[in-house]
C-alpha cells in the first residue's frame, strides 16, 4: 500500500517555540491532505484541509495563524506550530488521499510536548 | 460527512469471529464506508471500505446493509494483535471526520 512519511515521531520544546511537522508521500502524488490531531483517550479531531496549490481549510476552532499549513507540493505538506503552549501538547497525524484513489493514508503521528 | 455511531467498547476471544456494528443512518449517496482501526499512539491503519456492496479483503469483510444506514465489519479469527480502537467513517475525501470508535479487546 501507499506509504506516508511523518517526522519527527516525537519533539519536545520550549514554550514559546515553534516546531515544524513534515508529512511527505513517498509513492503517489497527494491532491488532499488533512491534519489532525489527538489527546490521550480521545478520537482524531480534523484541524484541516489542504489541496495542493491553495490556502488551507481550517475546521471551526482552529486557529489559522497558530497552526500554519503548507502544502507546498503533490509530495509534502507542513503543520508548524506557532508560539506553542503546553495545551497545544499533542499527537499530530497527516494523512493524504490521490487522484483517483479511494483511500486515506496516514501517517505514524507526532508526539509534541511542550513544556 | 454523516455522522456514525459505534460500541464504546467489546471483546472478543481469541480465535473467533469480531463482529463490530456501526450506524449511518444519515449516510448519502455518493459517501463510502470506511474501517480504520488505530493502536495505542500510531497512525490508523485502512482495513477496508465499500460503497453499496458487501466487501472482502485479507484483513476483513465489511458487509453494509441494502438501505446502507448501518454496517458491519468482520474480522474472522481475532488475534491478540487484533485489540485496536476501531473507526467506521461514512464519508468522501472533501472531509473525512472520526468518530468516537469502538475498543475492541481480544482476549486469551
Amino acid at each position: 500500500g501507499a506509504v506516508v512519511s511523518q517526522h519527527p515521531s516525537w519533539v519536545i520544546c520550549k514554550s514559546g517555540t515553534s516546531v515544524k511537522i513534515e508529512c511527505r508521500s513517498l509513492d503517489f502524488q497527494a491532491t488532499t491532505m488533512f491534519w489532525y490531531r489527538q489527546f490521550p483517550k480521545q478520537s482524531l479531531m480534523l484541524m484541516a484541509t489542504s489541496n495542493e496549490g491553495s490556502k488551507a481549510t481550517y475546521e471551526q476552532g482552529v486557529e489559522k495563524d497558530k497552526f500554519l499549513i503548507n502544502h507546498a507540493s503533490l509530495t509534502l505538506s507542513t503543520l508548524t506550530v506557532t508560539s506553542a503552549h503546553p495545551e497545544d501538547s499533542s499527537f499530530y497525524i497527516c494523512s493524504m488521499v490521490g487522484t483517483g484513489n479511494e483511500k486515506l493514508f496516514f501517517g505514524s503521528g507526532t508526539q509534541l510536548s511542550v513544556l | 460527512d454523516a455522522k456514525t455511531t459505534q460500541p464504546t467498547s467489546m471483546d472478543c476471544a481469541e480465535g473467533r469471529a469480531a463482529n463490530l456494528p456501526c450506524n449511518h443512518s444519515t449516510i448519502s449517496g455518493n459517501e463510502y464506508v470506511y474501517w480504520y482501526r488505530q493502536i495505542h499512539s500510531q497512525g490508523p491503519q485502512y482495513i477496508i471500505h465499500g460503497l453499496k456492496n458487501n466487501e472482502t479483503n485479507e484483513m476483513a469483510s465489511l458487509i453494509i446493509t441494502e438501505d446502507r444506514k448501518s454496517s458491519t465489519l468482520i474480522l474472522p479469527h481475532a488475534t491478540l494483535r487484533d485489540t485496536a480502537v476501531y473507526y467506521c467513517i461514512a464519508g468522501n475525501f472533501n472531509k473525512f471526520y472520526f468518530g468516537s470508535g469502538t475498543k475492541l479487546n481480544v482476549k486469551p
